[in-house]
């Protein structure tokens, strides 16, 4: 059982280009969560999905989209990348359902746009 | 949004209880207190989910008083493997993602 997959691990990207990082979920949880991390900070919400075909915005999507054509996958894509989206990217997944908090996280994309 | 605050870091030693309070004056009704733990090049992994009282699990309490404005999560004997930055949120994301925020976290070294 794999829980959350992220790809790629690390990527360094120029400025301007398009940019789809990938995640995947076996745990057929309803809602995914996209969030970034800077050096020495918190974790923020940039976009999330309840549930297949629904999406959301959370604290900072600007510049960010996302798709959720079915339940396993939540590919964010940077339609084109900026010095200051160079973070660590967070990809989560839980089963979704008023008062349970408990996230699945994957193991992280590491993105340097110069 | 409640917003929370908690310690930018503590110490501690190995076998000793370490307590970590977090302050959210303006919890909601719905809301409930999450722990979670994150180690270097990780993801956060989550520890304990409280509404009120006490909330015991395999690796942590989380103690709630009546009025809900505070929470502290308490782990006991610490080892050197609990050092990490442990975050708290107060909100419900199966009621509303986009209000749930990490915050800073606490970063709790453990020494020998």
């Amino acid at each position: 059982i794999a829980g959350i997959t992220q790809a790629p691990t690390s990527q360094i990207l120029a400025a301007g280009r398009r940019m789809t990082l990938r995640c995947t979920q076996d745990m057929r949880h309803n809602a995914m969560y996209w969030y970034r991390q800077d050096l020495g900070l918190g974790l923020r919400l940039i976009h999330y999905s309840n549930t297949a075909g629904t999406t959301g915005k959370g604290e900072v999507p600007d510049g960010y989209s996302v798709s959720r054509a079915n339940t396993d996958d939540f590919p964010l894509t940077l339609a084109s990348a900026v010095p200051s989206q160079t973070s660590v990217y967070f990809c989560a997944s839980s089963a979704h359902r008023t008062g349970y908090n408990e996230q699945f996280f994957g193991p992280g994309t590491r993105l340097t746009v110069l | 949004l409640a917003k929370t605050t908690q310690p930018i870091s503590m110490d501690s030693y190995e076998g000793q209880e370490v307590n970590i309070t977090c302050s959210h004056n303006n919890i909601a009704t719905n809301d409930y207190i999450t722990w979670y733990q994150q180690f270097p090049s990780q993801g956060p992994r989550f520890i304990i989910q409280g509404y009120k009282t006490k909330v015991t699990n395999e690796v942590a309490s989380l103690f709630i008083p009546a009025d809900r404005k505070s929470s502290t999560l308490s782990l006991p004997r610490v080892s050197l493997s609990d050092t990490a930055v442990y975050y708290c949120l107060v909100g419900d994301i199966g009621s509303s993602a986009s209000k749930i925020i990490f915050g800073s976290g606490t970063r709790l070294s453990i020494r020998p």
